[in-house]
C-alpha cells in the first residue's frame, strides 16, 4: 500500500532562511503528489501539486517542490522564510487518477524565529 | 459562498447530546469526505462518499453517523460521544475522475465533548 513519510514533525528556521520540508513516498510508480498548509484552527489549503509536466513545481506564497523519481521524494522548499509561513505542512499522495483515496503524511510543524 | 463550507465552526456538547455537523461544497465535485484531526495524531479518514454512495468507512464507531443526501451536502450526526472524540472535524471534496485532482477542505468544526 502507498505510504507517505514526512521526516521531522517540527522544523524551526530563522526568518529569511531557507525552508526545507521533506516528503518521501513509497510507490514504485510515481503517484500524484500534493503539499497542503494548515494554519491554526483552519482547514488544509493546497500549496502545490505535481502534474508530471515539470519536475519543479511552483506553488503559492513562494513555495516550490521538486519531484525526484530516483529518490521517491517531493521535498518542499522556500528560499526565504517569513513569519507568516509558520503553520503545519502536509504532504499527500493519490495513487491513480480514478481513485478517491488520498494518503496524508503526519505533518511537519514549521516555526519561524525572528 | 465558495469552496467548502462547514457549520458550526465550534461545538461544545455533553456526552448525552445529539448534534449534527454540516458540510456543503460549491465546486460541483462528486466525492465528499469526513476527516478527524486530533492533537498529535495523523489525519484520520472517517468516511468517503463518491457519487452519493458511501465507499469507505474506516472502522468508525457507530456513534458517528454520516449522511449524504446529494452531491453537495454531507452531514455527520453525533450521539453519545466520548471526551476522546473532541477534535477538529474536517470536510473535504474532490472530483474523482481523470487527472490530478486535489481535495478542497472546509475550515473545520472544532468539537469539544464534555
Amino acid at each position: 500500500a502507498q505510504s507517505v513519510t514526512q521526516l521531522g514533525s517540527h522544523v524551526s528556521v530563522s526568518e529569511g532562511a531557507l525552508v526545507l520540508l521533506r516528503c518521501n513516498y513509497s510507490s514504485s510508480v510515481p503517484p500524484y503528489l500534493f503539499w497542503y498548509v494548515q494554519y491554526p484552527n483552519q482547514g488544509l489549503q493546497l500549496l502545490l501539486k505535481y502534474t508530471s509536466a515539470a519536475t519543479l513545481v511552483k506553488g503559492i506564497n513562494g513555495f516550490e517542490a521538486e519531484f525526484k523519481k530516483s529518490e521517491t521524494s517531493f521535498h518542499l522548499t522556500k528560499p526565504s522564510a517569513h513569519m507568516s509561513d509558520a503553520a503545519e505542512y502536509f504532504c499527500a499522495v493519490k495513487e491513480t487518477s480514478g481513485t478517491y483515496k488520498y494518503i496524508f503524511g503526519t505533518g511537519t510543524r514549521l516555526k519561524v524565529l525572528a | 459562498e465558495t469552496g467548502v463550507t462547514q457549520t458550526p465552526r465550534h461545538l461544545v456538547m455533553g456526552m448525552t447530546n445529539k448534534k449534527s455537523l454540516k458540510c456543503e461544497q460549491h465546486l460541483g465535485h462528486n466525492a465528499m469526505y469526513w476527516y478527524k484531526q486530533s492533537a498529535k495524531k495523523p489525519l484520520e479518514l472517517m468516511f468517503v462518499y463518491s457519487l452519493e454512495e458511501r465507499v469507505e468507512n474506516n472502522s468508525v464507531p457507530s456513534r458517528f453517523s454520516p449522511e449524504c443526501p446529494n452531491s453537495s451536502h454531507l452531514f455527520l450526526h453525533l450521539h453519545t460521544l466520548q471526551p476522546e472524540d473532541s477534535a477538529l472535524y474536517l470536510c473535504a471534496s474532490s472530483q474523482v475522475g481523470v487527472g490530478n485532482n486535489e481535495q478542497f477542505f472546509g475550515p473545520g468544526t472544532r468539537l469539544t465533548v464534555l
